[in-house]
């Protein structure tokens, strides 16, 4: 199972908005609404902010949404702070019934 | 409240093994599969596989069959993660996570590094 592709970086200034998206397959993202969305900043464990596509769990902001169109889910942040800054990836469930990541990208918030 | 909480760090060489825990505070083990994820240093995510924490049964990544072990001790709530005959390319953090449902990997174990050198 191939990894789902990301953007390997997007920026954006304070109080803008913007999209990473995460490209998979007919075979993956195209067939199945599970996918998830997680932040990792530097050193510490990803943490959940997306789930079945467009999902938030309690506690983390609205200013996280997700959505998906065909083979590709998206994730958008607005109102961009600084504590945003961090690594952000995508998951898929697949055919084959197992999870595949997207290689990462990497959010700068300028 | 919920956690899951990895044992620390290792420095093994190429041929030992090695097994991580995962100790899950704050909820029953069996209710729901702990997933395993690898990150090797300065990579991104890789799905290791999953075990269903009922049963026992294990599900490997493509990558990961042969070497990798899922194992449980319901008594303690605990799940490992044993890795046999290390490689230097074994080099990496391990996390546990808890699957809420298909893919819903929430919390996370705090992640243990895991270092095989010569």
């Amino acid at each position: 199972q191939s990894a789902l592709t990301q953007p390997a970086s997007v920026s954006g200034s304070p109080g803008q908005s913007i999209t990473i998206s995460c490209t998979g397959t007919s075979s993956d993202v195209g067939s199945y609404n599970y996918v998830s969305w997680y932040q990792q900043h530097p050193g510490k464990a990803p943490k959940l902010m997306i789930y079945d596509v467009s999902n938030r769990p309690s506690g983390v902001s609205n200013r996280f949404s997700g959505s998906k169109s065909g083979n590709t889910a998206s994730l958008t942040i607005s109102g961009l702070q600084a504590e945003d800054e961090a690594d952000y990836y995508c998951n898929s469930y697949t055919s084959s019934s197992t999870l595949v990541f997207g290689g990462g990208t990497k959010l700068t918030v300028l | 409240q919920v956690q899951l909480v990895q044992s620390g760090s290792e420095l093994k060489k190429p041929g030992a093994s090695v097994r991580v825990s995962c100790e899950a505070s704050g909820y029953t083990l069996s209710r729901h599969s702990i997933n395993w994820v690898r990150q090797a240093p300065g990579q991104g995510l890789e799905w290791m596989g999953w075990i269903d924490t009922n049963t026992g049964n294990p599900t490997y990544a493509r990558d990961f069959t042969g070497r990798f072990v899922f194992s449980l001790d319901t008594s303690v709530n605990t799940a490992y993660l044993q890795i046999n005959s290390l490689k230097v390319e074994d080099t990496a953090v391990y996390y546990c996570a808890r699957d809420l449902a298909i893919g819903r990997l929430d919390p996370w174990g705090q992640g243990t590094l895991v270092t095989v050198s010569s």
